[in-house]
């Protein structure tokens, strides 16, 4: 089965600018999340959806950043304005269903603002 | 709230030594545990999990035994090989909702 596809693979911007980052679950998985890592930390996760319901943002910073999975499928992960603290790898994975179902990650996207 | 201690890194291994990654969590509640891993250039992959107090995990000649009495996770391998070198995570996971908590992650060099 395909995996869990994201873009872009980098990206580089500066303070202030703003930047999305996308996310193609695997065909069929309901749950749907975004992980911040910084580097050398574990990841971190930012919102949950259960199709496109949220089921936990509570660590999202809502003041800048935003998260939107329409129909249920793909989604997008916004920073508007970025810090220099928003330097990290975003992370996607699915899974089937929330519970024990396996959560399968994509390679994630390198964010750098300067 | 729910936390997870890996013990301090970087490790490096000749190749077949044996290797022992620790890991202590802290929950509410009665956890799953899981391993994760991530090779060189890719995305976080399932090595292995247990769901209940002394279920052993096991994947690609990695254990893990889930220790309620000692809350650890810790991993272990007899014979490492250079293709094992990567960044392992432990993580935990408490109820059908709650998300996936990691901890800061090791990274395993296996020199030949």
């Amino acid at each position: 089965e395909a995996g869990v596809a994201q873009s872009p693979r980098y990206k580089i911007i500066e303070k202030r600018q703003s930047v999305a980052f996308w996310c193609n679950p695997i065909s069929g998985h309901a749950t749907l999340y975004w992980y911040q890592q910084i580097l050398g930390q574990g990841p971190k996760l930012l919102i949950q959806f259960q199709n496109n319901g949220v089921v936990d943002d509570s660590q999202l910073p809502k003041d800048r950043f935003s998260a939107e999975r329409l129909k249920g499928v793909d989604s997008t992960l916004k920073i508007q304005p970025a810090k220099l603290e928003d330097s990290a790898v975003y992370l996607c994975a699915s899974s089937w269903r929330a519970g024990n179902s396996p959560l399968h990650f994509g390679n994630g996207t390198r964010l750098t603002v300067t | 709230g729910d936390s997870v201690t890996q013990m301090e890194g970087p490790v490096t291994l000749s190749e077949e030594a044996f290797l022992t990654i620790n890991c202590t969590y802290t929950a509410t509640g009665y956890p799953s545990l899981f391993w994760y891993v991530q090779y060189p250039g890719e995305g976080l992959q399932l090595l292995l999990k247990a769901t209940k107090a002394d279920d052993k995990g096991s994947n690609k000649g990695f254990e893990a035994t889930y220790r309620k009495e000692t809350t650890s996770f810790h991993l272990e391998k007899g014979s490492v090989q250079v293709s094992d070198s990567a960044v392992y995570f432990c993580a935990l996971k408490t109820g059908a909702n709650s998300k996936l908590t990691f901890g800061k992650g090791i990274t395993l060099s296996v020199r030949p």
